[in-house]
């Protein structure tokens, strides 16, 4: 079973601070690599679509890189303002998406 | 537009007792998912179909079967509850991985949480 880690389990950190976290994969071999945001009480929603041919995402204060040759991703967020608390999913599509366990952030004000 | 839609949104069963979950999905997606979602877990796949007719197994597919009869609908069935099938379940569509213009980013229902007492 492929096996999609994701560190830290969670964050807490100060309104301001800039914050990122990794996904790390052992597989070289697959379409894309995703990261999604999941809000409390919400469904999961989809931030960055990252393929192997792609470059650094950037969707406001949010970026994503992806390393596909040593199998990991970092999510940046600049500037964290309380409403970035979500849990943050990356998810391996290998033709099925694999999640990781998620990265929840507490930004507090 | 009511994009994915999961019925019912609660349940409580007793073990022993059946159900069925339906998604239904009105992008004309190829593929859809089942996952459960358990405190500290994130979301674990339980069985996808990449078509119509056409099902396979995910990360935790036991106690579980589904049917994937209609494009449109994904049901996800419980033959005989057990108090470890006591989750939230999520329901995602997407469109197929082959289509060269597509991202395969899943888009989710809004959840259906079962207790099984």
């Amino acid at each position: 079973i492929l096996n999609v880690e994701q560190s830290p389990q969670s964050l807490h950190v100060q309104e301001g601070d800039s914050t990122n976290f990794t996904c790390s994969f052992p597989s070289s071999n697959f379409y894309a690599l995703h990261w999604y945001r999941w809000e409390t009480a919400k469904s999961p929603e989809a931030l960055f679509v990252m393929t192997l041919n792609g470059d650094e995402k950037k969707k406001g204060r949010i970026s994503a890189t992806l390393n596909t040759k040593e199998g990991y991703s970092y999510l940046y967020i600049k500037g964290s303002q309380p409403e970035d608390s979500a849990t943050y999913l990356c998810a391996l599509n290998t033709g099925k998406l694999i999640f990781g366990q998620g990265t929840t952030l507490q930004v507090k004000p | 537009n009511a994009g994915v839609t999961q019925t019912p949104k609660f349940r409580v069963l007793k073990t022993g007792q059946s159900m069925t979950l339906l998604c239904a999905q009105d992008m004309n997606h190829e593929y859809m998912y089942w996952y459960r979602q358990d405190p500290g877990m994130g979301l674990r796949l339980i069985h996808y179909s990449v078509g119509e007719g056409t099902t396979a197994k995910g990360e935790v597919p036991d106690g579980y079967n589904v049917s994937r009869l209609k494009k449109q609908n994904f049901l996800l069935g419980l033959e005989s509850a057990a108090p470890s099938q006591t989750s939230v379940y999520f329901c995602a569509s997407s469109y197929s991985v082959k289509r060269q213009t597509n991202t395969g980013e899943l888009f989710f229902g809004e959840g259906s949480r079962l207790t099984v007492l």
